[in-house]
């Protein structure tokens, strides 16, 4: 079983507001990744690590930030959340030599 | 031209029939690929990697590789309706960052 952790599962949350999507392993690997994904629809790359104080932005354009201070920890933000932030957001993190391991992603709900 | 290229189906095909997914993919440094596999509602699971070319198999599933036409494939034999899922292919991009993409996926159906 994957070590990853993503809080909250679920949120709703009003327009306006500033929300931090958490996500830690405990596996100590090197690369994190974010992606979004909205229901029945493929996954979009958002942003990436490759270590600490390193990241880069993905392919699909979003309007949210992250952070890699620790190895553990790769927190992604939204400063202004809206409508069309709606969806799920998925966190992976893998090693030079294993697959990516997922978390149970957080449903994300803007109203 | 997406980086990870997928046919997003549906595949239909009977129980106990062979279903053949295909992936290609743009970057041709990449060494790592994987074949991940996503019910409604819940996260990927990783169901094969793949490193090297020709084939390598596990139970019911194969995974092959031909980096010279840059092409993936997931051989599925024996199909039971539990297999029933999206299978999305994923491609560890070449520069040391780790980038890695996934198709769009394909949805496999398995009729009882």
């Amino acid at each position: 079983e994957a070590d990853i952790y993503q809080t909250p599962r679920y949120l709703v949350i009003g327009t306006g507001k500033k929300i931090t999507l958490e996500c830690s392993q405990t596996m100590g690997h090197d690369k994190m990744y974010w992606y979004q994904q909205d229901p029945g629809m493929e996954l979009h790359l958002i942003h990436y690590s490759y270590g600490v104080n390193s990241t880069e932005k993905g392919d699909l354009s979003s309007e949210s930030t992250v952070s890699r201070i620790r190895t553990e920890h790769f927190p992604l933000t939204l400063e202004s959340a809206r409508p069309s932030h709606t969806s799920q957001y998925l966190c992976a993190s893998k090693n030079p030599n294993t697959e990516a391991f997922f978390g149970q992603g957080t449903r994300l709900t803007v109203v | 031209q997406k980086e990870v290229e997928q046919n997003s189906g549906p595949l239909s095909v009977p129980e106990g029939a062979i279903a053949s997914l295909n992936c290609t993919y743009s970057d041709r440094g990449s060494q790592s690929f994987f074949w991940y596999r996503q019910y409604s509602g819940k996260s990927p699971e990783l169901i094969m990697s793949i490193y090297s070319n020709g084939d390598k198999e596990d139970g019911r599933f194969t995974a092959q590789l031909n980096k010279a036409s840059q092409y993936v494939s997931l051989l599925i034999r024996d199909s039971q309706p539990s297999d029933s899922a999206t299978y999305l292919c994923a491609v560890l991009g070449s520069s040391n960052t780790g980038k890695l993409i996934f198709g769009q996926g394909t949805t496999l159906q398995v009729k009882p």
